[in-house]
């Protein structure tokens, strides 16, 4: 089953922050990170194992409740380059080799 | 390393068309995937090989069929395109079978339209 992400589109100002959420009715064991430019190919960001880590890559940063079945990605002081669609992709067990991949958030940042 | 590589980029068939999507990877990766990627439905996976000699349906198998010809390639068939199936099929691959920490890498992509 598909994990469920929020909102579907933010528009940002450059400088500005935001929050994309990642939930799922299935308990995971981990969340992976993924954005797309327009065109190309879904590039990889961050894994994020049960046990509540949080992690961060440049000003991207995330976090994982293992408790609510939830991830959230950290845009901070966002730059043009951050624009995109943000895809999460969850994994219920260790040996699962499938990842299921939420609709995706669209990331516009304007300057 | 070219990593992923699929062929072609483009592709126009007409209903009832057959053809075969190529994809070939040169990390030494284990594991190989097929997805689809329709507006607004995010990337879902239609087959997936998590070693050399097998194979495994993903959550929408229907319509395609897979061989995985050796440890470097995975290929997608289409035996009789239907409309439905004019989406953007993207290779992935990944190095372990499917570990904790396993990171799946993503070609650049194949444009199918169906007319």
């Amino acid at each position: 089953q598909q994990p469920v992400q929020s909102p579907q589109a933010v528009i940002l100002r450059e400088g500005e922050d935001a929050v994309i959420n990642c939930s799922s009715s299935k308990a995971l064991y981990s969340v992976h990170w993924y954005r797309q430019k327009h065109g190309e190919a879904p590039v990889f960001l961050m894994i994020l194992l049960k046990g509540g880590e949080q992690k961060g890559h440049d000003k991207i940063s995330a976090s994982f409740n293992e408790k609510k079945q939830q991830s959230s990605l950290y845009l901070t002081a966002s730059q043009l380059s951050y624009s995109g669609t943000y895809f999460c992709g969850t994994r219920s067990g260790s040996n699962d080799y499938k990842l299921s991949f939420g609709a995706g958030t669209t990331v516009t940042v304007r300057a | 390393n070219a990593g992923v590589t699929q062929t072609p980029k483009f592709q126009v068939l007409k209903t009832g068309q057959s053809m075969t999507l190529q994809c070939a990877q040169d990390m030494n990766h284990n594991s190989m995937y097929w997805y689809r990627q329709d507006p607004g439905m995010g990337l879902r996976l239609i087959y997936y090989s998590a070693s050399e000699g097998t194979t495994d349906k993903g959550e929408v198998p229907n319509g395609y069929n897979v061989s995985r010809l050796n440890k470097r390639e995975f290929s997608l068939r289409l035996e009789s395109a239907a409309p439905s199936q004019t989406s953007v099929y993207f290779c992935a691959s990944s190095e372990d079978q499917g570990g904790s920490t396993d990171t799946q890498y993503f070609g650049p992509g194949t444009r199918l339209t169906v007319l």
